[in-house]
């Protein structure tokens, strides 16, 4: 099975920070990695797919980068709504597996 | 609009059985891969199964208990879970499958159904 691991777990961060998270796979996985956001309560949000591209709906303040084992989600510009846990997943092989994710809180 | 409706969540005693269903509309439902991704309390998410139009897998955590179908006709995924034990509670999420540009990505979530297995 692939492992995803995340950093950092938490991060704390203002209104207007940049904002990156890391995530790495334990196999080379191309692109096929995809980014989630989720809201205390609320379901996950697909916000990146194929490492890069920006899901339909999505601020483009959102982007992501990264091949093969490493993965980037940069926030640019934070804001109050983006406050919420961050998930990465691959999408190379069965089983499906998530990152721990990682919380983003206001500081 | 895409709109997938998870039922049939509830409590049950370990060793049980429940089974959960996904009504699906707005989209082709007979061309998606749909799923089912968990989320134990104040965890992380968890894929449980996946079911294409040619194949059918499962997390190892629930291969011989659960076993996911679907109906095209009714356009509804379902997961029946047997041999239930206490760390299968979760918020079972219906998650759909993209095509085209997002193939193999889930791009669609249900709002999620709680299980809670308890005596």
């Amino acid at each position: 099975d692939i492992q995803m691991t995340q950093s950092p777990s938490s991060v704390s961060a203002s209104v207007g920070d940049r904002v990156t998270i890391t995530c790495r796979a334990s196999l080379d996985i191309s692109r096929w990695l995809a980014w989630f956001q989720q809201k205390p309560g609320k379901a996950p949000q697909l916000l990146i797919y194929a490492a890069s591209s920006l899901q339909s709906g999505v601020p483009s303040r959102f982007s992501g980068s990264g091949s093969g084992t490493d993965f980037t989600l940069t926030i640019s510009s934070l804001q109050p709504e983006d406050f919420a846990t961050y998930y990465c997943q691959q999408a190379n092989s069965f089983p499906r597996t998530f990152g721990p994710g990682t919380k983003v809180d206001i500081k | 609009e895409v709109q997938l409706v998870e039922s049939g969540g509830g409590l049950v005693k370990p060793g049980g059985s429940l089974r959960l269903s996904c009504a699906a509309s707005g989209f082709a439902f007979s061309l998606y891969t749909m799923n089912w991704v968990r989320q134990a309390p104040g965890k992380g998410l968890e894929w449980v199964a996946s079911i294409g139009t040619a194949y059918i897998y499962y997390a190892d955590s629930v291969k011989g208990r659960f076993t996911i179908s679907r109906d095209s006709a009714q356009n509804s995924v379902y997961l029946q879970m047997d041999s239930l034990r206490a760390d299968d509670t979760a918020i079972y999420y219906c998650v759909r499958e993209g095509v085209g540009t997002t193939t193999y990505f889930l791009d669609y979530w249900g709002q999620g159904v709680l299980i809670t297995v308890s005596s």
